[in-house]
């Protein structure tokens, strides 16, 4: 049983330009959220998806955006990226309602 | 709002002798608790939880944690430390699996 998968695993872009990365929850899990995590810092919360809606957002602007399809997988966009944007981006699975995440090991994201 | 502190940037103990890590939250109702371990360049693996009940949780590989409403703290112990356990803890505050917010991590250190 595969657990959360992130790709890709490292990714390297120039400010302005626009990354996609995806996400595959863990078979079963239906909840997906997306974190930042800054060099030497927590995760920081993003949004979350469920049944292909965003259901929840924390403190990010607009040029973060993301989208979960019918197989539960979502991918997370940044558009116009700024050099504030490098980190690790953690997604995690989760079951509705259910209080347990499951961490993928995350795409660190350099922007130059 | 809900927040959570870590005082404790980096901790150094020697193996075998015994470790706790403090966590200190905000949170307007009962929270919910949460300890996680990464491990560099992993992803967050959860170490326990707390929703309700007794204050004090049993964790997996040997830690505990012990919620205390009147400080406000969710303090992460283990009686013995391995090599192993080498990693970055952090703690978390949240309702359920919606908008997680995590401290800033401390980085344990085990020496030989």
């Amino acid at each position: 049983d595969a657990g959360v998968t992130q790709s890709p695993t490292h990714l390297i872009k120039t400010r302005g330009q626009q990354v996609t990365l995806r996400c595959s929850p863990k078979s079963g899990h239906d909840t997906v959220s997306w974190y930042q995590q800054a060099l030497g810092q927590g995760p920081q919360f993003i949004f979350q998806y469920y049944e292909e809606e965003e259901r929840q957002r924390g403190n990010f602007p607009d040029r973060f955006s993301g989208h979960q399809f019918p197989n539960y997988s979502s991918e997370l966009n940044v558009n116009a990226l700024l050099l504030g944007d490098s980190a690790l981006y953690l997604c995690a699975s989760s079951l509705a309602g259910g209080e347990k995440l499951f961490f993928g090991s995350g795409t660190q994201l350099s922007v130059l | 709002a809900q927040s959570v502190t870590q005082p404790d940037i980096h901790i150094t103990v020697s193996e075998g002798a015994s470790l706790e890590l403090r966590c200190n939250y905000s949170y307007g109702a009962t929270p919910y608790l949460f300890w996680y371990v990464q491990s560099p360049g992993q992803g967050l693996q959860l170490l326990l939880k707390y929703f309700s009940g007794d204050t004090l949780v049993q964790g997996i590989k040997g830690f505990e944690a012990e919620f205390k409403r009147s400080q406000s703290s969710f303090n992460l112990r283990k009686p013995s430390v391995h090599w192993s356990d080498a990693a970055e803890y952090f703690c978390a505050v949240g309702a359920g699996n919606n908008d997680m917010r995590f401290g800033a991590g401390t980085r344990l250190t085990v020496k030989p």
